[in-house]
């Protein structure tokens, strides 16, 4: 099976920084990632998909890149908001993994 | 509204089984792939398996940590999609989402508010 990694696992930034959380697929897959923001004690969000697809409604300051095992998901400006753990995920074949998460909080 | 809703969650002792249920609505539900996540307390996500819709013969994926144990179907008459669980281990305390990519993307666009699960004796 296709291991998901992330990197870091967690990072602390001053509001209206530029964060960038990177994933790593063990083999290729395409563009079929998933970028998803789980809030504390909250239901997981879609933020990404196609690698670089923003969903709808989704703030223009996310942005993902990659394809092929290496992909970034980047703020462009931190906001307080943006507190939180975020989820890659490849959705290529089944198992559908996701990497271990990215927790983001405010300096 | 696009909306799916769990149900069914508890405490079990291990060894024991439990059925999740997730309700379904506004959204064609037949025409689309319905998939189980979960969450351990204070972990990551796990996706657990999916189920295909009608035309790709309502084929099944699963983890490998719950294949044999876990089983996925649906009522498309019914908007509904189940979890059955089996064997249950204290390692499958979590909470259990459903997730469909309702609005055309391949990815989880919509997740349910999960229902927790606690294996424990």
């Amino acid at each position: 099976d296709i291991q998901m990694t992330q990197s870091p696992s967690s990072l602390s930034a001053s509001v209206g920084d530029r964060v960038t959380i990177t994933c790593r697929a063990s083999q290729g897959i395409s563009n079929y990632l998933a970028w998803y923001q789980q809030k504390p004690g909250k239901v997981p969000k879609l933020l990404i998909y196609a690698a670089s697809t923003l969903q709808s409604g989704v703030p223009s300051r996310f942005s993902g890149s990659g394809s092929g095992t290496d992909f970034t998901l980047t703020i462009s400006s931190l906001q307080p908001e943006d507190v939180a753990t975020y989820y890659c995920q490849k959705y290529n074949s089944a198992p559908f993994t996701f990497g271990p998460g990215t927790k983001v909080d405010i300096k | 509204e696009v909306q799916l809703v769990e149900s069914g969650g508890g405490l079990v002792q291990p060894g024991g089984s439990l059925r999740l249920s997730c309700a379904a609505s506004g959204f064609t539900f037949s025409d689309h792939y319905m998939d189980w996540v979960r969450q351990a307390p204070g972990k990551g996500l796990e996706w657990v398996g999916r189920t295909r819709n009608k035309a790709n013969s309502y084929t099944t994926e699963y983890a490998a940590s719950v294949k044999g144990r876990f089983t996925i179907s649906r009522d498309d008459s019914k908007n509904s999609l189940y979890l059955q669980m089996n064997s249950l281990k204290t390692e499958d305390t979590a909470v259990y989402y459903c997730a469909v990519g309702a609005t055309g993307v391949d990815a989880f666009d919509i997740w349910g508010q999960g229902t927790m699960v606690t294996v424990s004796s």
